[in-house]
């Protein structure tokens, strides 16, 4: 079964310095991993996704984040946070499901706060 | 968020009404999602229609019941909810339904059950 850890439900940074936000994952197969934003009162929106291609992804915003196997890690980060950052993220992992299609699992999220 | 639309973004109902969620897809996708997002908890896939199949996901209640018409417009039809209900709910599309298809999400529908 899969699943999804994000270890922090909130950071903090001040603008103009590095954001790290963490993501771990279980999973029986290879899967693919997704970072997703929501902004307050808005939909998701994709910032990038690990689908067994290179392991560094790099997504929009300048937010990149890199696929650790033997950590099971795929940790999100941006050297530079700006004031418009500041919204909730989301890791998923998706896998195979019933009859080929994907089941995808949600993180419960990390809230980003920038600091001006 | 123009490829995947919801109405209406806001909702309130008491327990016996009778309402229905619109999603509409203007990506060209073969597959579409109904998510539940509360406060606190993970996002929770409902159900997953690719066209027009269902896979359902066995934990969601028979108050809640999709529709999809087409593979364009999916719809979520909602009866005699519980204020526990009351949640964001989240439509998505994707062009195919295996791992790794990126998911295209609409804003949502804030619903309220009174």
């Amino acid at each position: 079964a899969q699943s999804v850890t994000q270890l922090d439900s909130h950071v903090s940074v001040s603008e103009g310095t590095p954001v790290l936000l963490r993501c771990n994952y279980s999973s029986s197969y290879s899967p693919s991993l997704f970072w997703y934003v929501q902004h307050p009162n808005k939909g998701l929106q994709l910032l990038l996704k690990y689908t067994s291609a290179a392991t560094l992804v790099k997504g929009i915003n300048g937010f990149e984040a890199e696929f650790k196997k033997s950590e099971t890690s795929f940790h999100l980060t941006k050297p530079s946070a700006h004031m418009s950052d500041a919204a909730e993220y989301f890791c998923v992992v998706s896998e195979g499901w019933d009859r080929g299609y994907q089941k995808v699992t949600f993180g419960t999220g990390t809230k980003l706060q920038v600091i001006p | 968020e123009t490829g995947v639309t919801q109405t209406p973004r806001h909702l309130v109902m008491g327990m016996t009404n009778k309402k229905s969620l619109k999603c509409e897809q203007h990506l060209g996708h073969n597959a579409m999602y109904w998510y539940k997002q509360s406060a606190k908890k993970p996002l929770e896939l409902m159900f997953v229609y690719s066209l027009e199949e269902r896979v359902e996901n066995n934990s969601v209640p028979s108050r809640f019941s999709p529709e999809c018409p087409n593979s364009s417009h999916l719809f979520l039809h909602l009866h005699t909810l519980q204020p526990e209900d009351s949640a964001l709910y989240l439509c998505a599309s994707s062009q195919g339904r295996g791992v790794g298809d990126t998911q295209y999400f609409g804003p949502g529908t804030r619903l309220t059950v009174l």
